[in-house]
């Protein structure tokens, strides 16, 4: 049972491109949640898919941030004209329905520079 | 505004010797709380969760204790062991049923000195 794999694992960009993470799940895990993590901090929630429906994305940082999930699988996250602030590590985390709380496992992230 | 709260960045424990690690929330309607360990470079790995129904969970060297009226929760590992030198976070589901995304604490780094 392989874990949640995100690539790439490292992105250099200039300031005002676009970039695009992308996050395989664990494959029996149908949610499928987004997070931002700055230095000396938590993880930051930004949104989740159940299957290939977004029910949570009022957490999105602005309009210049986008995610998909096309087919309940694999999802990307999108950042338009990125800026000096997008600098950070990315995170990608999974969990099943079911029964009770299930955990959300993380995957390894990708982390962003904005030169 | 931080609704869940760890208010030691870093601890330093002898190894073989108990680490409790402390987290404090302000939101009385969290449920369930989970408590990740994070070495660098890695993402956060899951480690031990409570309802908040329980006022204790154990699952090996790890146990984790809720006391709701002080909207206090700790984790204690024992013995403590070298490989448990990581930073560690604690978490709650931001709404009911764990369905939506966690908010975590800041974490705590902890130090296992040989």
């Amino acid at each position: 049972d392989t874990g949640v794999s995100q690539n790439p694992r490292h992105k250099i960009t200039k300031r005002g491109q676009n970039v695009t993470f992308r996050c395989d799940p664990i494959s029996e895990h149908n949610r499928l949640y987004w997070y931002r993590q700055t230095l000396g901090q938590g993880p930051e929630f930004l949104t989740y898919f159940q299957n290939e429906a977004q029910l949570e994305k009022s957490r999105l940082l602005s309009d210049r941030f986008s995610a998909e999930r096309p087919k309940g699988s694999f999802s990307t996250l999108e950042i338009q004209r990125t800026e000096q602030g997008d600098s950070a590590m990315y995170l990608c985390a999974s969990s099943k329905t079911g029964y009770g709380n299930q955990p959300q496992h993380f995957g390894d992230g990708t982390r962003l520079s904005i030169l | 505004d931080q609704q869940v709260k760890q208010n030691s960045p870093s601890l330093s424990v002898q190894e073989g010797r108990i680490s409790i690690l402390n987290c404090d929330y302000t939101n009385s309607m969290f449920d369930y709380f989970l408590w990740y360990k994070k070495y660098p470079a890695e993402g956060p790995t899951f480690l031990i969760s409570i309802s908040s129904i329980k006022d204790k969970n154990e699952d090996g060297r790890f146990t984790v204790f809720l006391n709701k009226s002080a909207k206090h929760l700790s984790l204690h590992i024992v013995p403590s062991q070298p490989g448990d030198s990581a930073v560690y976070f604690c978490a709650a589901p931001l709404s009911g049923g764990g369905a939506d995304g966690l908010t975590f604490g800041k974490g705590t780094h902890l130090i296992i000195q040989p």
